[in-house]
């Protein structure tokens, strides 16, 4: 089956450094993926959509210059949080469509900024 | 626009019990419909989908679920729990944005517990 490898599954990083999340497709090539953040206890919120070879289409009210994403190939879409500060800690979550309808989830990331 | 509504934020269910966890939906068309199961602190796992054609759709893990277009509503089942069925369960529903591209929605998850 379709498989998303998502790294690191956890980091800590120090306030106003960069951290990078790396999302990739296995087995399958992905023009399509997602990127998620979820808090605790609550449900994923889908911060935007990345296309490969293009620009990423953000959510209303996510900052795009602090969640950088680039998906520069059909198997790799990475989310880059910038100056990251403890509001950004939080789980992120990366999916790759393979087909209409076809979703596969990585296994999350958990990042903590101290 | 689309939303998906999970009233049960927590259920708790004996383990051997049937389970039936509720999705309500508002869309302006026939969506396609989507029941994931998450461990604590992992990614998501798919259990079942509905794109069209028999209401009544099979899973992995023993879980079904109905479509029922007259109550939007996709409700999951399982006739038989088994602890490892403790988990979070999200109902999502995949629309397609004024840009046409398809992306989910997801409900607010419902909590299971399993109790001996």
């Amino acid at each position: 089956g379709a498989v998303v490898s998502q790294h690191p599954s956890w980091v800590i990083c120090k306030s106003g450094t960069s951290v990078k999340i790396e999302c990739r497709s296995l087995d399958f090539q992905a023009t399509t993926m997602f990127w998620y953040r979820q808090f605790p206890k609550q449900s994923l919120m889908l911060m935007a959509t990345s296309n490969e070879g293009s620009k990423a289409t953000y959510e209303q009210g996510v900052e795009k210059d602090k969640f950088l994403i680039n998906h520069a190939s059909l198997t790799l879409s990475t989310l880059t949080v910038t100056s990251a500060h403890p509001e950004d800690s939080s789980f992120y979550i990366c999916s790759a469509r393979q087909g209409y309808g076809g979703y596969t989830f990585g296994s999350g990331t958990r990042l903590t900024v101290v | 626009a689309q939303s998906v509504t999970q009233p049960d934020i927590h259920i708790t269910v004996s383990e051997g019990a049937s389970l039936e966890l509720r999705c309500n939906y508002s869309y302006g068309a026939t969506p396609y419909l989507f029941w994931y199961v998450q461990s604590p602190g992992q990614g998501l796992q798919l259990l079942l989908k509905y794109f069209s054609g028999d209401t009544l759709v099979q899973g992995i893990k023993g879980f079904e679920a109905e479509f029922k277009r007259s109550q939007s509503s996709f409700n999951l089942r399982k006739p038989s729990v088994h602890w490892s069925d403790a988990a979070e369960y999200f109902c999502a529903v995949g629309v397609v944005s004024n840009f046409g591209n398809e992306k989910l929605t997801f409900g607010t998850g419902t909590r299971l517990t399993i109790i001996p």
